[in-house]
């Protein structure tokens, strides 16, 4: 069975402190997605990955940065966390078609 | 550019009736449509896509959805909802020819299933 997960469910961090949000999926797949969803935005793309080392900014790129130096892992990081990054954020892959994406269970973030 | 609507904020349905969670899109190519469900406090989960062939297109949990090109629309539909439908709905839709990262979500349908 596809298996996407995050490495917490909740978070509580303090403003200006890095922030370290990972995600891992076992379907060997080359596309890694960082998504933030906040109530009537939608999912918004803030990071997608679509090799090893290979990153493209997507919507919402500034305050987060990104790693993948296993195919399998995808960090998001946030480097001086605001309150506005307060939000769930929502890890994604798929495979060399580029169709189904495949959801973690999501990260909801608090920054207080 | 690529954009996807959903016009309802929230549906409400009475159980057992049929259902419609609505979508529209705009691509200057050819779509890949999909639909998601988010249960709460949980992650997306795939319902299905339209790819290429048939409009109509059966997915997970007895839902389908009509790929309609004239009225650049993709619904949600099913039959006769149940209580356990009650969640948030996303359609999303990418340019065929347009990279992976492309993808459009719309903002979200709650839908409520009342018994």
């Amino acid at each position: 069975d596809v298996k996407v997960t995050q490495s917490s469910r909740y978070l509580v961090k303090r403003t200006g402190e890095k922030v370290f949000l990972e995600c891992v999926q076992d379907m060997d797949h080359e596309n890694m997605f960082w998504y933030r969803q906040d109530p009537g935005l939608g999912l918004r793309l803030i990071y997608f990955s679509y090799d090893v080392k290979m990153k493209e900014k997507g919507d919402i790129p500034e305050g987060y940065s990104v790693s993948r130096e296993k195919k399998e892992r995808f960090s998001l990081i946030l480097e001086s966390a605001s309150t506005n990054q307060t939000s769930m954020y929502l890890c994604a892959s798929t495979g060399p078609t580029a169709d189904t994406q495949y959801f973690g269970p999501g990260t909801r973030l608090t920054v207080l | 550019a690529q954009s996807v609507a959903q016009p309802e904020d929230q549906v409400n349905v009475a159980e057992g009736n049929p259902l419609t969670v609505k979508c529209t899109y705009s691509v200057s190519g050819n779509p890949y449509l999909f639909w998601y469900v988010q249960y709460p406090n949980r992650g997306l989960q795939f319902l299905l896509k339209y790819i290429t062939g048939d409009n109509l297109v059966k997915g997970s949990y007895g839902f389908e959805a009509e790929f309609n090109k004239s009225q650049t629309s993709f619904h949600l539909k099913k039959p006769s909802a149940l209580v356990s439908d009650s969640a948030l709905y996303f359609c999303a839709v990418r340019d065929r020819g347009s990279s992976a990262s492309k993808i459009i979500f719309g903002s979200g349908t709650r839908l409520s299933i009342r018994p």
